[in-house]
């Protein structure tokens, strides 16, 4: 089946330095939906994406559509410690009605 | 706060136990989704419902049995599990099909001895 590649795997960063990680396909993707899951609980939807070459904010967060569809970016900035969690990505497959989630990126911060 | 609520929060159930796992949204969603999450591992698509019809079966078990009684409630009825069917059970909502935005319960712990 399709996948979504995320990275990196995991990411360890100091308080207030800007994070980067992106989700790519070899497939088109119609829709890219950004979520932080913690421990134990539902993911949350942060940001979404409906358009190629869409840049979109929400807080601290900003997330683009790539151009070819193939991919998306999502950058912290300032990064906090509640920022700690799993980044999964959500892509909407191209003429199906299924959400497939990327690998997930393991974020850490420290103080 | 989520506005899909899951009961129960953990469950603990032997291989020859019935038990259902339940949820709830109040957004007027018309599409509602079980998925299945393993530890460090993406959610997985079990089961698909539009306006209170099974769109889609992810070629899951038929030990996992979905009902959606109306457009607000969806339920999991679970039968002879294996251990292995030990996961976090998450129910999820949209407006429509397909998603434009996916809304997730917290999710129910299940562990099966």
């Amino acid at each position: 089946g399709q996948q979504l590649n995320q990275s990196p795997q995991s990411m360890f960063i100091q308080e207030g330095e800007d994070v980067s990680m992106n989700c790519t396909s070899s497939s088109i993707f119609n829709t890219w939906l950004w979520y932080k899951q913690d421990p134990g609980e539902g993911p949350v939807l942060l940001i979404a994406l409906y358009k190629a070459g869409e840049l979109t904010s929400n807080g601290r967060l900003t997330a683009q559509f790539g151009i070819t569809r193939k991919d998306s970016f999502l950058n912290i900035s300032a990064s906090i410690p509640s920022d700690v969690g799993i980044y999964f990505c959500a892509g909407l497959w191209d003429n199906t009605d299924k959400l497939i989630f990327g690998t997930g990126t393991r974020l850490q911060v420290f103080p | 706060d989520t506005e899909v609520t899951q009961t129960p929060k953990h469950l603990v159930m032997g291989m020859t136990n019935k038990k259902s796992l339940k949820c709830e949204q109040h957004m007027g969603h018309r599409a509602m989704y079980w998925y299945k999450q393993k530890a460090k591992k993406p959610p997985e698509l079990m089961f698909v419902y539009s306006y209170e019809k099974l769109s889609i079966n992810e070629s899951v078990p038929s030990r996992f049995s979905p009902e959606c009684p109306n457009s607000s409630l969806l339920n999991l009825h679970l039968h002879a599990l294996q251990p292995e069917d030990s996961a976090l059970y998450l129910c999820a909502s949209s407006q429509v099909i397909p998603p434009g935005e996916l809304f997730f319960g917290e999710g129910s712990r299940l562990t099966v001895l």
